[in-house]
C-alpha cells in the first residue's frame, strides 16, 4: 500500500535557525513527489516537484531533495513568514492518484 | 500562472439543503480536476477525479449520489453536496492538473462548508 509519512508533526524554530522536514514514502514506482505549503484556511500552494533520486530543487530559503525512500525539505535561515504547514505528496506509476502526508506544522518565532 | 479559484470561499447552510461549489482554472485549461476534503489537522483526502466531458471517478467510500461532480468545460468543475448534513461540514479543496509533461496539481483556495 502506498504511504506517506511526514515528520516531525510540528516544529518550532527561532528565526534564522535552519532545519529539515522529512517525508518518508512507500510507493510502487514513484512518478513524482510534491511539496506544498498550506496556510490556515487556504488551499495548498505548490512548491516543488521531484521525479528521481538525487534530484534537488531550490526556491528562496527552501531546498527539496529526494532519495529512493524519502525527501527532505531544508529551510535555511527561516523567517516568521515561513510559518505554515508543509505537505508532502507522492504519485505512483500504477495510477494517477496523489497521496498526501499529514503535514508538518512549522512555526518560526521572531 | 496556474491560478485556480473556488467559489464560494465559505458557506453556511441548513441541514437538508444542497450546496454547489465552483472550481475554475483561470489562466490554463485543465483536462483533469480533483476534489479533496480536509478535516482539521488532517491530510487532504481525495474524493473524486473529474475529467472534462466524462463522468467523475469517485474514491472508495465517497457517495457519488451525494457529491455530484460536473466538469462541463476545460476551466470549470462543480461539486454539489446534496442534502447536506452536519457531518458533511469540512474544508473542500479543488485542484487542477496542468497536463502535458507535468502531473503537478494546482490548488484552489478552498471552501469552508458548515452545515447547521
Amino acid at each position: 500500500e502506498d504511504q506517506v509519512t511526514q515528520s516531525p508533526e510540528a516544529l518550532r524554530l527561532q528565526e534564522g535557525e535552519s532545519s529539515s522536514l522529512n517525508c518518508s514514502y512507500t510507493v510502487s514506482g514513484l512518478r513524482g513527489l510534491f511539496w506544498y505549503r498550506q496556510d490556515p484556511g487556504k488551499g495548498p500552494e505548490f512548491l516543488f516537484t521531484l521525479y528521481s533520486a538525487g534530484e534537488e530543487k531550490e526556491k528562496e530559503r527552501l531546498k527539496a531533495t529526494l532519495t529512493k525512500k524519502e525527501s527532505f525539505l531544508h529551510i535555511t535561515a527561516p523567517k516568521p513568514e515561513d510559518s505554515a504547514t508543509y505537505l508532502c505528496a507522492v504519485q505512483s506509476n500504477r495510477d494517477d492518484k496523489i497521496i498526501f502526508g499529514k503535514g508538518t506544522r512549522l512555526h518560526i518565532l521572531p | 500562472g496556474a491560478v485556480v479559484s473556488q467559489h464560494p470561499s465559505w458557506v453556511i447552510c441548513k441541514s437538508g439543503t444542497s450546496v454547489k461549489i465552483e472550481c475554475r482554472s483561470l489562466d490554463f485549461q485543465a483536462t483533469t480536476m480533483f476534489w479533496y476534503r480536509q478535516f482539521p489537522k488532517q491530510s487532504l483526502m481525495l474524493m473524486a477525479t473529474s475529467n472534462e466531458g466524462s463522468k467523475a471517478t469517485y474514491e472508495q467510500g465517497v457517495e457519488k449520489d451525494k457529491f455530484l461532480i460536473n466538469h462541463a468545460s476545460l476551466t470549470l468543475s462543480t461539486l454539489t453536496v446534496t442534502s447536506a448534513h452536519p457531518e458533511d461540514s469540512s474544508f473542500y479543496i479543488c485542484s487542477a492538473q496542468l497536463g502535458g509533461n507535468t502531473d503537478t496539481q494546482y490548488f484552489g483556495p478552498g471552501t469552508r462548508l458548515t452545515v447547521l
